[in-house]
């Protein structure tokens, strides 16, 4: 079945570690997406890559970065850089008219 | 800059009851295109409707309909006769190019 895959669907992290979240597709889709959801503040975009190897800041990039290196994968590494870490994170992808696909999250808990 | 306002925050209707949710979107941009998305409990976000700008055709989806009226920038969402399936948390977002931006969702909770 077509469709996004999140991994680890739950982690739990020290503070100071540095962790990473998979995302991968099966969709071909160019476009992926990176989002962060807090409780009462929606989706916030961290990072969205248009093409392979090419990636962007989104609003809240700062202790976040992200790889492309394949068109399927579009991992997100967690640094020890942010802040307030603890929440769920959503990757997506879209098609060429703008139609977003999501993952199922992973949930990230700094102890 | 562009920002989607979903004023309502958590609304609960007691089953059979029919239910709006509204959505508030501001632009500059003349082409851009309004989306809801619905998100269960299990956190997966669920596509449910996309409409462009230039399309206020109102739309029906069985006991889900939309209304779009450019003239006061909303993309309202209304379920007819909830069941307690439709329990979820809604997103209205705006997309113009690469980027979507989400309103803060709306908790819906279909009482038994």
């Amino acid at each position: 079945d077509g469709g996004i895959t999140q991994s680890p669907k739950y982690l739990f992290r020290k503070e100071g570690q540095n962790v990473t979240l998979s995302c991968e597709q099966n969709l071909n889709h160019d476009a992926m997406y990176w989002y962060r959801q807090d409780p009462g503040q929606g989706l916030r975009l961290i990072y969205y890559s248009q093409i392979v190897n090419d990636f962007q800041k989104g609003d809240i990039a700062e202790g976040y970065s992200v790889s492309r290196e394949k068109k399927e994968s579009f991992p997100l590494t967690v640094t020890s850089a942010q802040k307030n870490p603890t929440a769920f994170y959503l990757c997506a992808s879209s098609n060429t008219i703008g139609e977003l696909f999501f993952g199922e999250g992973s949930r990230l808990t700094v102890l | 800059a562009q920002k989607v306002t979903q004023a309502q925050t958590e609304i609960s209707v007691v089953e059979k009851e029919d239910v709006t949710l509204d959505c508030v979107y501001e632009t500059r941009d003349t082409t851009y295109y309004l989306f809801w998305y619905k998100q269960p409990p299990s956190g997966e976000l669920v596509f449910l409707i996309r409409r462009n700008s230039f399309d206020e055709q109102n739309e029906i989806s069985g006991r889900y309909s939309w209304n779009f009226q450019k003239s006061t920038s909303s993309f309202n969402f209304t379920i007819t006769a909830s069941q307690v399936v439709d329990s979820a948390v809604y997103f209205c977002a705006l997309i113009r190019g690469e980027k979507l931006t989400f309103g803060t969702g709306t908790r819906l909770t279909i009482i038994p």
